[in-house]
């Protein structure tokens, strides 16, 4: 698509429930990369795809969250027992994916309220 | 500790005057990149300029420059004749070669509000 495009972009659950937020990158963009905003904050890394794989899982807070990208385009982020705490925005972004220094566009984001 | 230090939490103008956000980083890499990105009230973030970390020219696109600066490694954005339309918040972010630049550190931003 012409952008990164995520779904839904607000998504209201109750506390312990399981949530699947959705990213469809830049045609063609092989790195995808999930964030997490709270509020006044800056973006936050979560995890980071080069394809198929996760090349970078470090920023995941715990093992409720996961993500993933089967076909190297499209990527899941999963939360399990969801918590008060992981209300916040989450972002995708997409680069090219060559090397050096790539320039993430991001989309919109989708914004979790946990009550 | 913070990789990216954004200290000006909110800054108010007057629409003409300049500004300036400053954006201080740390790292022990020497071959890095630094970012800045502009959030507006829609929410989504629009990349504005990217610096490696060997070129510490200053750099000038329309109303908006940078000055980058290795010896108090600081990366400031500087916005002439401040426009209502440049209200948004604005955030520096650092990559790294050690993690072949794939993990953006970003500051806590800094919300510019423009007043008419």
């Amino acid at each position: 698509g012409a952008g990164v495009s995520q779904t839904p972009s607000n998504k209201v659950t109750e506390k312990g429930k399981y949530v699947e937020l959705r990213c469809d990158p830049i045609s063609g963009h092989t790195a995808l990369y999930w964030y997490r905003q709270s509020l006044g904050q800056g973006p936050e890394f979560l995890i980071y795809f080069q394809g198929t794989g996760a090349a970078d899982d470090s920023g995941l807070p715990n093992d409720r969250f996961f993500a993933v990208r089967p076909e190297g385009s499209v990527s899941t982020l999963k939360i399990q027992r969801t918590e008060r705490g992981d209300s916040a925005v989450y972002l995708c972004a997409s680069s090219p994916g060559t090397s050096g220094a790539n320039v993430l566009t991001f989309g919109a984001g989708s914004r979790l309220t946990v009550l | 500790a913070q990789k990216v230090t954004q200290a000006q939490t909110e800054i108010s103008v007057v629409e003409k005057e300049d500004v300036t956000l400053d954006c201080v980083y740390e790292t022990r890499d020497t071959t890095y990149y630094l970012f800045w990105y502009k959030q507006p009230p829609s929410g989504e973030l629009v990349f504005l300029i990217r610096r490696n970390s060997f070129d510490e020219q200053n750099e000038i696109s329309g109303r908006y420059s940078w000055n980058f600066q290795k010896s108090t490694s600081s990366f400031n954005f500087t916005i002439t004749a401040s426009q209502v339309v440049d209200s948004a918040v604005y955030f520096c972010a650092l990559s790294e070669a050690s993690y072949n630049f794939n993990k953006f550190y970003f500051g806590s931003g800094t919300k510019l509000n423009v007043k008419p």
